[in-house]
């Protein structure tokens, strides 16, 4: 069975200081992984994706996720945080060998960016 | 502009009640998928379709319905059945392949009184 693990329920950083939003997965075979976001009472937006080749990917607003075999994992980071990055970041995973089926999503990881 | 069109956006429902919620898209996507969210849980699977007249069960069906009559249409009935129906439901849809990318649509909030 597929899944995502989001460790921190809460990332707390000021602004101007490196994020990392944590994120593990688990899936037969090779992964397909993808990072949103949302903000209140909104619909979540699409960020970046993994789908093969270079471990590092760069996605929008600055955001980048680094994925690694190993240790199973797709960590969201960007160098230098703004407060209107604070949101709910959810990781999510798709098998690449079972392309019909839904993306299972992590529970989220609200980041709260201070001034 | 091409999107995902959910309503209405707020919903208030007496017990008992079934209430049918929207999701229309003009992105031409063959997949459509309803999740609900609650605090702390993450985004759970409701149903999905891959293709007109054609859905699939996901984690959290019991309780509800949806049909797939139209490419652009995915409406999901909430129904009595449902014991914990108060949530936020998304709606989204991608193309065929598991590389696509999910748009979503900007929710709908159902409260049952």
């Amino acid at each position: 069975a597929q899944s995502v693990a989001q460790p921190e329920d809460q990332v707390n950083v000021a602004e101007g200081n490196p994020l990392t939003v944590k994120c593990t997965y688990s899936v037969s075979g090779n992964p397909y992984l993808f990072w949103y976001v949302q903000y209140p009472n909104r619909g979540l937006q699409f960020l970046l994706k993994y789908i093969t080749g270079d471990n590092l990917v760069k996605g929008s607003y600055g955001f980048e996720a680094e994925f690694n075999k190993s240790q199973t994992s797709f960590h969201l980071k960007k160098p230098s945080a703004l407060v209107s990055d604070s949101a709910l970041y959810f990781c999510a995973v798709r098998a690449a060998n079972q392309a019909g089926t839904a993306l299972i999503f992590g529970k989220g990881t609200t980041l709260s960016v201070s001034s | 502009d091409g999107g995902i069109t959910q309503s209405p956006k707020y919903l208030f429902r007496k017990e008992g009640q079934n209430v049918t919620l929207s999701c229309e898209q003009n992105l031409n996507h063959d997949a459509m998928y309803w999740y609900r969210q609650d605090p702390g849980q993450g985004l759970r699977l409701i149903y999905y379709s891959q293709i007109v007249n054609d859905f699939q069960k996901g984690d959290i069906a019991e309780g509800y319905s949806v049909s797939r009559e139209k490419k652009e249409s995915f409406p999901l009935t909430v129904t009595s059945a449902q014991k914990n129906p108060t949530a936020f439901y998304l709606c989204a849809s991608s193309g065929q392949g598991g590389r696509n990318v999910l748009t979503f649509g900007a929710g709908s909030r159902l409260t049952v009184l």
